[in-house]
């Protein structure tokens, strides 16, 4: 079973709310990944948590706030977005063993298109 | 700079022929290579990865071949099915430890349309 799921499948929201993302996974994975995709582009990495800790984040605006309550749980916590944050929001994870030398296959949920109006 | 790039932006088979997806990347110190499927408004679907100690890898009708020298590495589907219409993304990254071996960087796509 290689199955991450997220919720909503869309969002609609204004610029002055506040709205979560939600990520999960039930396949013991210890890495957790946030992206962003824009039409007919590639995914762009926002965030990485390893073992429930951010490990990476790519310069994101304030305005997006990543939290990991679990290792299966990832949520991205929305608030102030603006019209061009609207995109298709991608959640994945990977096995990450211990030691961080292993090759590691990332696996993607179905994502979340926002619209931010 | 682009590190994975994938030059074709658009390629159209005929269903049964084969398909050929091609990627290249710069940076030599990328050491494992995944193909992704995407559907519109879908999350991208795992293919086929390899790492860098093959030179190829095949699951059922897609096969990965990996040229370290050139730097290249291409997807072949055979048979190409309809159902295979999609965008195909190359990823690839490092395994050496740091930040870096968690970060995957795709390569634009390529659209492959299967015709009947």
């Amino acid at each position: 079973d290689t199955e991450v799921t997220q919720t909503p499948k869309h969002l609609v929201m204004g610029m002055t709310n506040k709205k979560s993302l939600k990520c999960e996974q039930h396949m013991g994975h210890r890495a957790m990944y946030w992206y962003k995709q824009k039409a007919k582009k590639p995914p762009e990495l926002m965030f990485v948590y390893s073992y429930e800790k951010l490990s990476i984040n790519e310069s994101v605006p304030s305005r997006f706030s990543p939290e990991c309550p679990n290792s299966s749980l990832l949520n991205l916590h929305l608030h102030a977005l603006q019209p061009e944050d609207s995109a298709l929001y991608l959640c994945a994870s990977s096995q990450r063993r211990a030691g961080a030398f292993a090759a590691d296959t990332q696996y993607f949920g179905p994502g979340t298109r926002l619209t931010v109006l | 700079d682009q590190q994975v790039k994938q030059n074709s932006p658009s390629l159209s088979v005929q269903e049964g022929r084969i398909s050929i997806l091609n990627c290249d990347y710069t940076n030599s110190m990328f050491d494992y290579f995944l193909w992704y499927k995407k559907y519109p408004a879908e999350g991208p679907t795992f293919l086929i990865s390899i790492s860098s100690i093959k030179d190829k890898n095949e699951d059922g009708r897609f096969t990965v071949f990996l040229n370290k020298s050139a730097k290249h590495l291409s997807l072949h589907i055979v048979p190409s099915q309809p159902g295979d219409s999609a965008v195909y993304f190359c990823a690839a990254s490092g395994t050496t430890y740091g930040g870096s071996n968690y970060k995957l960087t795709f390569g634009k796509g390529t659209l492959l349309t299967v015709n009947p």
